[in-house]
Formats: structure tokens, sequence, C-alpha cells
């Protein structure tokens, strides 16, 4: 067990909708990422937090958008979803020291699947 | 922005067989190149890494060698056995400030009993 909670496990939705996912960090862990794994992809970078605030961004689509809360828990929120979005989602987390990433922890990741 | 290409995309090796991984990354100022195991149904789990300023680091049968001039890392699993059947991730971060770490596409290994 990593540590690092990740909700819902799986989800199925529709062309068009919007989803949620959640993600809990490991205790003392201010920093968080979002993974996207595709079939036979590796792990794409989306987006970190660090203690709330955006450090770095990846190849994330702008119809998806995350946020890191007070409390440290993350979303990544997916809108106007299509069949190409379906993927496993991995959020993982860290102990940062002066900007430099150590460790990461990755949840059990949210597999979305777009019909 | 940093790219990581890792060979092969699969690999079966006989129980007891080794297994090598190798990547290669762009940035030459990449400083920290960790390895991840993902068994079924899990997210990916750090088994091993290495710094820029240490050339090879050992771990019981895991061992991962880095080349800082030809910009290339590897990973060797000696005395394979069943369990090590898994996707295995080579990744390297950026120095500076929170830079991201950027994956390869994963290597599948299949240990053969």
């Amino acid at each position: 067990d990593s540590g690092v909670t990740q909700t819902p496990k799986h989800l199925i939705t529709a062309t068009g909708q919007r989803v949620t996912l959640r993600c809990s960090p490991r205790s003392g862990d201010l920093s968080v990422y979002w993974y996207q794994q595709s079939l036979d992809q590796g792990l794409q970078f989306l987006i970190q937090y660090y203690n709330g605030e955006e450090r770095a961004k990846g190849n994330i689509l702008e119809r998806f958008s995350a946020q890191q809360f007070p409390d440290l828990h993350s979303e990544l929120n997916l809108s106007s979803l299509e069949l190409g979005d379906s993927a496993l989602y991995f959020c993982a987390s860290s102990v940062t020291s002066g900007g430099n990433t150590g460790e990461l922890f990755f949840g059990e990741g949210s597999r979305l699947t777009v019909l | 922005g940093e790219n990581v290409e890792q060979h092969p995309s699969t690999l079966s090796v006989q129980e007891g067989d080794s297994a090598v991984i190798k990547c290669t990354y762009s940035d030459s100022a990449s400083n920290y190149f960790p390895w991840y195991k993902q068994e079924l149904g899990k997210g990916p789990q750090l088994i091993i890494d290495i710094r820029s300023n240490v050339g090879e680091k050992k771990d019981q049968r895991i061992a991962v060698t880095l080349n800082k001039t030809a910009k290339h890392f590897s990973l060797h699993i000696t005395e394979t056995q069943p369990e090590d059947s898994a996707v295995y991730f080579c990744a390297a971060r950026g120095s500076g400030g929170y830079q991201k770490v950027t994956f390869g596409t994963g290597t599948k290994l299949q240990v053969i009993p």
C-alpha cells in the first residue's frame, strides 16, 4: 500500500460528459502529480501541484483541469470527454524538497472508459 | 523538453536468466534516473534509482548503470524469478526546481518458469 488513495477505481461514462477524479496523497507529501496511461503507452505527465500551487504542466488538454485543495487532496476534472480519453489515470505524491522531486508514490489508478 | 526512449517493449526470459532493459534520454541536464515496476492492476513502484554522480548502483538482484556521456542507462535483473514478471518503466528528471519526471514507454517482462 503506497498510502496514495484514488477514487473512483473504475468509471464508465459517455462522450461529451464530465468526470472528476480524486486523489489523496500520502500523509505529509505536499506534491501531487497526475499521469495518464493509455493502452500500450507509457506514463504521460499531465500536471503537478505543490502545496496548492501549480508547479509544472505537461501534455494536459485544455478540456482537462486540476487543482489541489488546502487539505492537499487533488482533483482532476475531465470535460467534453472523447473516446480517446479512455485511459488509466494515476495520481502520485512525493516529498519535494527545494523543488527536487524524489520518489513518486503512485495510487492504484482510476480507470476511465468513455463509450 | 526531456524525451526518454526505452527498449525493448517486451522481453521474455527463462527463469534464472538475466534481463536487461535499456533507456536513452535527451536532456543532458537530467540528473536523476529512477526505475519503476508496475504489477498487474497496481500503480508503479520505485525499485531502484541512480543519480548522475554515480555510474552504477546495485541492490541484490537488481543493478542500474548510467553512461552520462552517451545519455543512456540500463536496468539489469539477474537470476530472474516469476515474480519479476511486470512492466518496468525507466524515467529521467531534469535539474532545477520542480522538474517533472519523464517516463519511458515501458517494458513488459515475462519470466517463464
